[in-house]
């Protein structure tokens, strides 16, 4: 079975300082890993997404993800947070269901990130 | 470009009423999808289609219905609301070979609230 934990239901940063979101996943077989962002009253926009290939995903925003197999993490970090980061953020695992050919993703249930002035 | 727009934005049912929410894209994509995202939860999959006509359940189908006339619209129906359909529904839409290939685009969502 596969699922995903946010170890974190808020964070709170000060602007210019790192961002650590946490994800954790578990799942039966090398997975696929996204990170999803929900600005408010907007629709989810993908940040980046791992699929086997360097475990080092670098996405939009400045934003990255480590694949950790032995931690079994996928940890979104950013160097230097900016007030435009203020939003909720998705760690999601995918699934290729049994008899079907379509990826089915497995959300958390989220991280609201803070940004401080 | 519009994406993916969703209408309406709010709303408010009585027990046992019904609805309907609309989901349009114009990316030409080929799957869509409805998700429900409830208080403190990730989204969960109510429905998909891989194209028009072809229509299958998510994780959580039960108390909803979908059709796909068209490639642009994927409507999702509410015969008899009930209190655990509260929740926040998110269309969404992607080219082709499904959500771990393709990026998926989302809309904005409608709330939804049944008293």
């Amino acid at each position: 079975a596969q699922s995903v934990t946010q170890l974190d239901s808020h964070v709170s940063v000060s602007e210019g300082t790192p961002v650590l979101l946490r994800c954790n996943y578990s799942s039966s077989y090398s997975p696929s890993l996204f990170w999803y962002v929900q600005h408010p009253n907007k629709g989810l926009q993908l940040l980046l997404k791992y699929t086997s290939a360097a475990t080092l995903v670098k996405g939009i925003n400045g934003f990255e993800a480590e694949f950790k197999k032995s931690e079994t993490s996928f940890h979104l970090t950013k160097p230097s947070a900016h007030m435009s980061d203020a939003a909720e953020y998705f760690c999601v695992v995918s699934r290729v269901e049994r008899g079907s050919t379509l990826g089915r993703l497995y959300f958390g249930r989220g991280t609201q990130l803070t940004v401080w002035p | 470009n519009a994406g993916v727009t969703q209408t309406p934005k709010f709303r408010i049912l009585k027990i046992g009423q019904s609805m309907t929410l609309q989901c349009t894209q114009d990316m030409n994509h080929n799957y869509m999808y409805w998700y429900r995202q409830d208080p403190g939860m990730g989204l969960k999959l109510i429905y998909y289609s891989v194209g028009a006509g072809i229509t299958d359940k998510g994780e959580v189908p039960n108390g909803y219905n979908v059709s796909r006339s068209t490639t642009e619209d994927f409507p999702l129906r509410l015969e008899l609301a009930a209190p655990s359909q509260t929740s926040v529904y998110f269309c969404a839409s992607n080219l082709a070979g499904g959500p771990i290939q393709e990026t998926q685009y989302f809309g904005p969502g409608t709330r939804l609230l049944v008293l």
